[in-house]
This record gives structure tokens, sequence and C-alpha cells, in this order.
């Protein structure tokens, strides 16, 4: 398997713009996991799904924030408007723990690098 | 809401020098996991830790968790260059993981 794979690596744009970052999760993976790294502020879990459907949102820090999981093998995550404090790297991770005792760990991608500018 | 200090913040060694870095929390966890992340890269896991005393050992690396599950340590013995990376503990429980924000660990030549 070719891992989790997320979309663009790195994308710069202006304040207002729309942005979407996407991800594919391994094949199987029943967990889907969007975070955001800053250095203030670490690893935060914005969204999660299984089995495609949003379980939880609470981490989602705006309504400007949205994300969708279509099927089984694509999310998204969509920032409109972007604003300069939207500037992090977003990371995507699933899983096939089958609850949340962290037994078999999450798989990461590598990431997409926003700046908002 | 669950929150893991992790300590310290930044650490730079010489190659070959042996160090411990610590993950804490007030709440206890099922089990609590450690990842590496390098620049660029997303956090890859290195071990996984249920039993509170547990001790695993990865090659150079030991992992321990706190008799409480509450906390958890992590000792490198004769660190490499290869070692550099940012360190990071994540607790599980009832929720997805939550990561402490990490080590940044240096190690030189």
């Amino acid at each position: 398997d070719a891992g989790v794979i997320q979309s663009p690596r790195h994308e710069v744009t202006e304040m207002g713009q729309e942005v979407t970052l996407r991800c594919k999760p391994i094949s199987g993976h029943d967990y889907l996991f969007w975070y955001r790294q800053t250095m203030m502020r670490g690893l935060e879990l914005l969204i999660y799904f299984n089995n495609n459907v949003p379980i939880d949102d609470s981490g989602m820090p705006e309504d400007r924030f949205s994300a969708k999981m279509p099927n089984a093998s694509f999310s998204t995550l969509k920032i409109q408007p972007s604003e300069p404090r939207d500037s992090a790297v977003y990371f995507c991770a699933s899983t096939s723990n089958p609850n949340f005792q962290g037994l078999y760990g999450y798989t990461f991608g590598s990431g997409t690098r926003l700046t908002v500018v | 809401t669950q929150l893991l200090e992790q300590s310290p913040q930044f650490l730079s060694i010489q190659e070959g020098e042996n160090l411990t870095v610590y993950c804490n929390s007030s709440s206890v966890f099922s089990s609590l996991q450690w990842y590496r992340q390098e620049p660029g890269e997303g956090p890859v896991l290195l071990v996984t830790v249920v039993t509170g005393g547990e001790v695993k050992k990865l090659k150079r690396l030991t992992f321990q968790f706190g008799d409480a599950r509450k906390d958890s340590s992590l000792h490198i013995t004769a660190a490499q260059t290869g070692d550099t990376g940012l360190y990071l503990c994540a607790g599980a429980g009832n929720t997805p993981l939550v990561f402490g924000k990490g080590t940044r660990l240096s190690v030189i030549a």
C-alpha cells in the first residue's frame, strides 16, 4: 500500500481565497482524521470520520472550515474564505483500530503546508 | 480536555550521549503511543505501551509507561544523528489520539 496520500504538498494562497486539501486513506481503514499542526499549538484534531460518516467536528475552528468524505477512499478539507491565521501544516491520518484504545496506531500522510498571505 | 505535556521542548546533544524525554498528564490513558516526525513528513508510530509500568525496547530506545498510566518516558542510549527529529507522545482513551507538542531533538555529530 502507498500509505496515506495527501495533495497538494504545498499551497500558497491569498487571503479570501478558497482552499481544498485532499486525502486518500489506506484501503480498509475505517477511521479518517484531519489534524492541524502549528508550532504554538502542536497537533490539533479538527474532525474525524468513521465509515465515511463525520463523527466529531468540534475541533473545526470556524464555519469557514468544512470536511467531506464522499467515499471510503477520498476526503477533502475545505477552507472558505482562507485567512492568514489558517497557515499551518494539515495532516490526514487513518487507522483500522476498532476502538480508541490506540493499539494499532495512526498512519499519517506527509501533510499539506498551507500558507495564506 | 486531556492534555499531554512534553519536556524538554528542545534538546541538543552530541552523538553518543544518552537522553530521556518525558510525557506527563493529569489524565489516565488506556494506552500511550510515541511517534517520531521528520521535517516535511507526518508522524510515524514507534511504539504503543498499554499496561501501567510496562517497559518496551526498540533497539537503543526504551519506552516506559507510568504505573498510573498518566505519564511516559523515552530514553535513548548512545544517540545517533539519525535520531534527530520531533518526538511526540499521544494518549488514547475514549476519544481520538491526543498529542503532546513534542520534544525537538537534535543530535550533533
